[in-house]
């Protein structure tokens, strides 16, 4: 079955460590994103992928940086720079023109501080 | 700075009646609008997309958008507990792949 994969589930950083959330698609999507949700906010957008080998920065990038070698994959690294990285983050994909630009989202990775 | 807002709510209503979330944006350039449901520490679920003035109806539920006044709105009928969930509002504009968020609507339907 197509869809997004996200790991690992639950993720703990100890304090200067930088650490790599996965993200992998099989859906052919062309277009790939990173979210991060606190405690009863919305979504906020850190990095997002047009197509391989680029990438821009969302609202909140400092901290985080990404990578686009491969259609399929879309990984994030939280850096020490991102003193505060306690959320719920989420990878989503989309193929525009295609379902009418619906989002498809993976299952979240919770990142703890230790 | 382009914005989707909404009431963070909590929204409560009785089983069986209607629940009616509300959302504004600020980019009169945005083109597509989404309505997500999250349960809590789940992911967010498509639940439905409009696109031109009006109303869309999917069995118990009618996205209304008015461009004008820059809203959309979702009517959920027969309200169900398994509707207990937070909304998300989302506004995509033409041209760009940049979906932005509202900070969701709890909703609480009591039994």
């Amino acid at each position: 079955d197509g869809g997004i994969t996200q790991s690992p589930k639950y993720l703990f950083r100890k304090e200067g460590q930088n650490v790599t959330l996965s993200c992998e698609q099989n859906l052919n999507h062309d277009a790939m994103y990173w979210y991060r949700q606190d405690p009863g906010q919305g979504l906020r957008l850190i990095y997002y992928s047009q197509i391989v080998n680029d990438f821009q920065k969302g609202d909140i990038a400092e901290g985080y940086s990404v990578s686009r070698e491969k259609k399929e994959s879309f990984p994030l690294t939280v850096t020490s720079a991102q003193k505060n990285p306690t959320a719920f983050y989420l990878c989503a994909s989309s193929k525009p023109g295609s379902e009418a630009g619906k989002l498809f989202f993976g299952s979240g990775t919770q990142l703890s501080v230790l | 700075q382009k914005e989707v807002e909404q009431n963070s709510g909590p929204l409560s209503v009785p089983e069986g009646a209607i629940a009616s979330l509300n959302c504004t944006y600020s980019d009169r350039g945005s083109q597509s609008f989404f309505w997500y449901r999250q349960y809590s520490g789940k992911s967010p679920e498509l639940i439905m997309s409009i696109y031109s003035n009006g109303d869309k109806e999917d069995g118990r539920f009618t996205a209304q958008l008015n461009k004008a006044s820059q809203y959309v709105s979702l009517l959920i009928r027969d309200s169900q507990p398994s509707d207990s969930a937070t909304y998300l509002c989302a506004v995509l504009t033409s041209g760009t792949y940049k979906y932005i968020f509202g900070t969701g609507t709890r909703l609480k339907v009591l039994a």
